[in-house]
Formats: C-alpha cells, sequence, structure tokens
C-alpha cells in the first residue's frame, strides 16, 4: 500500500450532474497529480497541484477542476458530468521531482 | 498524440519464461521513465524506474533494457509467474520541461499460463 487514499472507492452519477473526488496524499509529500483511466487505457494526466497551486494541466476541459489544501490533500471536481467522462480517477502524490505513488481510484459511472 | 507507444498490447507467456515489453517515446526532454504494474480495480504500482544515463536496470525478476539513441525502453520479466498477470503501463516524464507531468502507454495485458 502507498499510504495514498482516495474517497468514494465508487460512484454512480447522472449526466449534466456534478462530482467532486478525493485524494489525501502519502505522508511528507506536497504535489498531487489527477489522472482520468478509461477502460483499458492508460492514465491521462489531467492536471497538478503543488502547494495550494494548480502546476501543469493536461488536455481536459475547464469543467474539470480541482483545489489543494494546506495539509496537501486534494479534491477534483468536475462540473457538467458527460458520458464519457465514466472512467476510474487516480490519485498520486508525490514531492517535486520524483516518483508518483497511486491511489486505488475512484471508479465513477456516468448514466 | 500518444507521446509514449506500447506494444504488445497483450501478451501470454508460459510459467518460467520471459515477458517482453516494449516502448517508445519522442520526447527527448523525458529524462525519467518508470515502469508500472496494474492490477483489477486497482491504481498502478511503480515496478522499476531508469534514467538514461544507464542502458539497463535490474531488480530481481524485473530489468528494463534502455537505448537512448533510439529512444526505446523495454521491460523484461525473467521466470515468469502466474501472479505477475497483470496490466502493465510504461510511462515517461521530464522533470525540467514537462511540467512533471507523466505520459503513459497504452498498456500491456499479461497472462501468465501456469
Amino acid at each position: 500500500e502507498t499510504g495514498v487514499t482516495q474517497s468514494p472507492t465508487h460512484l454512480i452519477k447522472t449526466r449534466g450532474q456534478q462530482v467532486t473526488l478525493r485524494c489525501s496524499s502519502q505522508s511528507g509529500h506536497n504535489t498531487v497529480s489527477w489522472y482520468q483511466q478509461a477502460l483499458g487505457q492508460g492514465p491521462q494526466f489531467i492536471f497538478q497541484y503543488y502547494r495550494e497551486e494548480e502546476n501543469g494541466r493536461g488536455n481536459f476541459p475547464p469543467r474539470f477542476s480541482g483545489l489543494q489544501f494546506p495539509n496537501y490533500s486534494s479534491e477534483l471536481n468536475v462540473n457538467a458530468l458527460e458520458l464519457d467522462d465514466s472512467a476510474l480517477y487516480l490519485c498520486a502524490s508525490s514531492r517535486p521531482g520524483s516518483e508518483q505513488y497511486f491511489g486505488p481510484g475512484t471508479r465513477l459511472t456516468v448514466t | 498524440q500518444q507521446q509514449v507507444k506500447q506494444s504488445p498490447q497483450s501478451l501470454i507467456v508460459q510459467k518460467g519464461g520471459i515477458s517482453i515489453i516494449n516502448c517508445a517515446y519522442e520526447n527527448t526532454a523525458f529524462d525519467y521513465f518508470p515502469w508500472y504494474q496494474q492490477f483489477p480495480g486497482k491504481g498502478p504500482a511503480l515496478l522499476i524506474a531508469i534514467r538514461p544515463d544507464v542502458s539497463e536496470k535490474k531488480e530481481g525478476r524485473f530489468t528494463i533494457s534502455f537505448n537512448k539513441s533510439a529512444k526505446q525502453f523495454s521491460l523484461h520479466i525473467m521466470d515468469s509467474q502466474p501472479g505477475d498477470s497483470a496490466t502493465y503501463f510504461c510511462a515517461a516524464t521530464g522533470h525540467q520541461n514537462t511540467g512533471n507531468q507523466f505520459y503513459f502507454g497504452t498498456g500491456t495485458s499479461l497472462t501468465v499460463i501456469p
């Protein structure tokens, strides 16, 4: 186990709704990255937070947003959910420039 | 555009055999190349990683071979075991120039037959 926790484990939402996913980083890690992993695909980078500021963003629309808190935990918010948003959402924590450690993920299903 | 290309998509190996998975990249700014193992319902777990200043790294039954001029790297699993059956992802990042973003391959589903 990596010490990175995510909640909830599973989530079912309806198209158009909003969702918030949570991540607690490993002790000593001040950087959190979020990834979307569609079924049968590799993780795709959404964005990264370092010391509460967004520190890089992948090719995702603005309806994907995030926060990082002073204790380095983080939230991923997705507005106006679409069917294609159904995926495993992974959080990874790290120190800058070092290896990332992934949590178990949140499985989001949009119906 | 896929920054890291991985092959094969799936692989079936007999117990005790060698599993080989290949990856190729284009961005010369990449300077760290990890391999991850993922079991169903779990997040990816770091298996082994290499930097481009060495051509090979070995940890137990797992070896990364790295060819900087060809921009290719591969994972070799020696004496493959049924417990190695999982999906394997290669990844790449360039900590100085790519915002710490890790780019992942599309994955290889490995099945080791007893």
